[in-house]
């Protein structure tokens, strides 16, 4: 099937603890991208990458690292997380030029 | 960059009216728009797309128009159903690379009374 993959979907942390947030997509996709959603500002782009070692900023980039090793996969790492990064995260993939699948979610809450 | 505004941010309708929900975009270059639903704790899904060599598509109940030089498009519901309560998203996307980068609007909630 089909699919991006994320992990955790929940996550409840405390400030300046590190953590990655995964995402794998199984459908050989060159285009992914992390997008976080926040009640009336829709969704916004983290960072997105069009191709193994290849990754950009998109509006939303402080606070925020991403990597693309692999085809498949595309980590979010929070170095030093905040409260003001508390949102609700999608990771979305898709051949170039085509739509975007998303991810189910992962909700953060930093404390 | 892009700027998308999207109008109303949240719009109420009986069951069987039509729904239409707005977008303008800032960048003459953005080439693509998609339209993505997003039920209640779920992602949100493609349901409607346009390219800028087309001014209307549509595709069963649901339509997408688009005026270039206006630089706003829109998405059209008929025959409004309960299950088409979802927040909705207009987005508006360039294309350097060959991939494409979009901005979102800030979404549409839609609300279908029975």
């Amino acid at each position: 099937e089909a699919q991006v993959t994320q992990n955790p979907r929940y996550l409840i942390t405390v400030t300046g603890k590190k953590l990655t947030v995964t995402c794998s997509q199984n459908m050989n996709h060159e285009y992914m991208s992390w997008y976080r959603q926040d009640p009336g500002l829709g969704l916004r782009q983290i960072y997105y990458s069009m191709n193994v070692e290849v990754t950009d900023k998109g509006d939303v980039p402080e606070g925020y690292k991403v990597s693309r090793k692999e085809k498949r996969n595309f980590p979010l790492i929070l170095e030093s997380p905040s409260p003001n990064q508390t949102s609700l995260y999608f990771c979305a993939s898709s051949p170039l030029g085509q739509p975007q699948h998303f991810g189910d979610g992962t909700r953060l809450s930093i404390l | 960059g892009e700027n998308v505004e999207q109008h109303p941010s949240t719009l109420s309708v009986q069951e069987g009216d039509s729904a239409v929900i707005k977008c303008t975009y800032s960048d003459s270059a953005s080439n693509y728009f998609p339209w993505y639903k997003q039920e209640l704790g779920k992602r949100p899904q493609l349901i409607i797309d346009i390219r800028s060599n087309v001014g209307e598509k549509k595709d069963q109940r649901i339509a997408v128009t688009l005026n270039k030089t206006a630089k706003h498009f829109s998405l059209h519901i008929t025959e409004t159903q309960p299950e088409d309560s979802a927040v909705y998203f207009c987005a508006a996307s360039i294309r350097p690379g060959g991939s494409y980068i979009p901005t979102f609007g800030r979404g549409t909630s839609l609300i279908v009374h029975p």
